[in-house]
């Protein structure tokens, strides 16, 4: 089945390290995007892709970097910049070549940063 | 930047009651999308609103795009245990860069 493959499900590590979350999909999707959620907040995009070698920065993308070598890849390193790392870190992809290609989601990592 | 406005913020339900949850914005949207989040888990895509008016059903839900492309609604008739979640709606303004706009999700707790 195709879809969207994020690990790991659970992430720990100590403040001061830069820590790299993995997006893996399958679907043949261009577009990727990788989200944050807190508790009682709405997803917040910190950094997207339409295309490979591409991509651009979200509404919060500082402390953040990503790349986009292949098309199925979409990896996110949380750097020691990020002030407020721990959170639910979410990826997600969709096609480019209509506007009726909604987004489609990971299941998700849970970074704890102590 | 735009921002969605979702109501309520939480839901405490009886099994077998239906349920009413909104969006508005001060912006306009060309597509309106609705999601539902297990704990731990990330968003699934409920319905997919492409046009303005449009009314469109996947089993109990119902979604709505509003008229004046500003606001949705999404309705579940006859509330299960299993659709304990949160609700999330999310509006695309259109343009070659696809950037949703989330509400802050409505919490819906069905009590057996």
């Amino acid at each position: 089945d195709g879809g969207i493959t994020q690990s790991p499900k659970y992430l720990f590590r100590k403040e001061g390290q830069n820590v790299t979350l993995s997006c893996e999909q399958n679907l043949n999707h261009d577009a990727m995007y990788w989200y944050r959620q807190d508790p009682g907040q709405g997803l917040r995009l910190i950094y997207y892709s339409q295309i490979v070698n591409d991509f651009q920065k979200g509404d919060i993308a500082e402390g953040y970097s990503v790349s986009r070598e292949k098309k199925e890849s979409f990896p996110l390193t949380v750097t020691s910049a990020q002030k407020n790392p721990t959170a639910f870190y979410l990826c997600a992809s969709r096609r480019r070549d209509g506007g009726d290609s909604p987004l489609h989601f990971g299941n998700g990592t849970r970074l704890t940063v102590t | 930047g735009q921002q969605l406005n979702q109501s309520p913020q939480s839901m405490f339900i009886q099994e077998g009651e239906d349920v009413s949850m909104n969006c508005t914005s001060s912006s306009i949207f060309n597509t309106w999308l609705w999601y539902k989040q297990d704990p731990g888990e990330g968003p699934v895509l409920l319905i997919a609103l492409y046009k303005a008016g449009e009314l469109t059903s996947n089993g109990r839900l119902t979604a709505q795009f509003g008229i004046t492309r500003k606001d949705s609604f999404l309705n579940i008739s006859a509330s299960i245990p299993s659709d304990v979640g949160i609700y999330f709606c999310a509006g695309d303004s259109g343009g070659s860069n696809y950037k949703l706009t989330f509400g802050k999700g409505t919490l819906l707790t069905v009590n057996p």
